[in-house]
């Protein structure tokens, strides 16, 4: 049950684009179609941003999506705008109804 | 609309219990598995539990196995995360959520903070 492993931060200037990683292992994230991403505004409950790799609850904007690659999952941010300075966190089944968060990246809108 | 509230945090100190409650509205609790996820502070998330529709299932991440228990009473639309032989490293805001039918946080509560101290 090790967290995954995300970049501490990553940034970008409005208008760009920007993509967190999210590494596990063929146990987790690499073993299950079952990766979703949260993003967390300070002192906020997380939301719901991605589930199932690459599906967008309806209220997502379509400037973010989501894809997988062997061990890592992605989160891609398209036109970056200012509200979506916030942390994020991928998450993956991890076997046996267990499941397991990663370190967490901070997007810094520059 | 969907909403969790937590309540029962507090300060403890260690080796002490607390007792957690989420009451949840909004949608039909007895069809949903429910879970607790944490967050120490300055931290990442952390899933904590996970429990079944009925409550008959429940499973836990290694470090809180044998002092936590979560449960739920779908008569009352609450759930439950009873914590003893607390620690300083239980201290955080924990988040009573909803799983999806998948494997997802669909809905999550504001967050109760434990603060386990002497």
């Amino acid at each position: 049950q090790s967290a995954l492993t995300q970049p501490r931060s990553v940034s970008g200037s409005p208008g760009q684009s920007v993509t967190i990683s999210c590494t596990g292992t063929s146990d987790d994230v690499g073993g299950y179609n079952f990766i979703s991403w949260y993003q967390q505004h300070p002192g906020k409950a997380p939301k719901l941003m991605i589930c199932d790799v690459s599906k967008r609850p309806s209220e997502v904007p379509d400037r973010f999506s989501g894809s997988k690659s062997g061990n890592t999952a992605s989160l891609t941010i398209s036109g970056l705008q200012a509200e979506d300075e916030a942390d994020y966190y991928c998450c993956s089944y991890a076997g046996s109804y267990t499941l397991v968060f990663g370190t967490g990246t901070k997007v810094t809108v520059l | 609309d969907v909403q969790l509230v937590e309540s029962g945090g507090g300060l403890v100190q260690p080796g002490g219990s607390l007792r957690l409650s989420c009451a949840a509205s909004g949608f039909m609790f007895n069809t949903y598995w429910m879970t607790w996820v944490r967050q120490a502070p300055g931290k990442g998330l952390e899933w904590v539990a996970n429990i079944k529709q009925d409550g008959s299932d429940k499973y836990y991440v290694d470090s809180v196995k044998g002092r936590f228990t979560i449960s739920r009473d779908n008569a009352k639309n609450s759930l439950y995360l009873q914590m003893n032989s607390l620690s300083a490293e239980d201290t955080a805001v924990y988040y009573c959520a909803r799983r999806s039918r998948n494997m997802d946080f669909d809905f999550w509560g504001q967050g109760t903070l434990v603060t386990v101290s002497s």
